[in-house]
């Protein structure tokens, strides 16, 4: 058990440009969660899928953003034409379904949109 | 989920025992109280959580006041590593969003 990995760990993009970060969960876990983390803030949910479901989205995720969890295993999260308000830290978290609200999360991926 | 309120911010000395409160006066019957951290540059970790009855694990103690208004976290030894943010949550079992708050930031002194 590696425990749930996210990449890039950092990214730096340019206003208007296309992102896509990865996640890869623990792998016996079929719900997935995306968070979004400001400066001094506390994560706030964006999304999540059970398998390859998405279940809910946040009014947070806008139409410029989009989950995906094609075969219930890894997830991309994108966001097309980045806006400055998107530099954030994006959390992965993971979970089986019968664990209440313990979820296991990756460190997190740094995007900075200059 | 009802609102959790908690002190920004506490220092404790290393090895001594660290108390953490929150408040959540509002809590339903069955709510549960889920307790993270997050340690600088890292996501967030589970730490501990109950419904009534206090509880025990490996890393801490969470005791719940009997109207259920109002927990403690307490770390029994507190160490460096212990520095970080705690997060106290309300939680309905099968909720899957958990909402963060601003937490408590522990500062644990040499």
């Amino acid at each position: 058990d590696t425990g749930v990995s996210q990449d890039p760990r950092h990214k730096i993009t340019k206003r208007g440009q296309n992102v896509t970060f990865r996640c890869d969960p623990i792998s016996e876990h079929n719900r997935l969660y995306w968070y979004r983390q400001t400066l001094g803030q506390g994560p706030e949910f964006l999304t999540y899928f059970q398998n390859e479901a998405q279940l809910e989205k946040s009014r947070l995720l806008s139409d410029r953003f989009s989950a995906e969890r094609p075969k219930g295993s890894f997830s991309t999260l994108e966001i097309q034409r980045t806006e400055q308000g998107d530099s954030a830290m994006y959390l992965c978290a993971s979970s089986l379904a019968t664990s209440g609200g313990i979820q296991y999360f990756g460190a997190g991926t740094r995007l900075s949109v200059l | 989920d009802a609102k959790t309120t908690q002190p920004t911010s506490m220092d404790c000395a290393e090895g001594r025992a660290a108390n953490l409160p929150c408040n959540h006066s509002t809590i339903s019957g069955n709510e549960y109280v889920y307790w993270y951290r997050q340690i600088h540059s890292q996501g967030p970790q589970y730490i501990i959580h109950g419904l009534k009855n206090n509880e025990t694990n490996e890393m801490a103690s969470l005791i719940i006041t009997e109207d259920r208004k109002s927990s403690t976290l307490i770390l029994p030894h507190a160490t460096l590593r212990d520095t970080a943010v705690y997060y106290c949550i309300a939680l309905y079992f099968g909720n899957e969003k958990l909402t963060f708050g601003t937490g408590t930031r522990l500062t644990i002194i040499p």
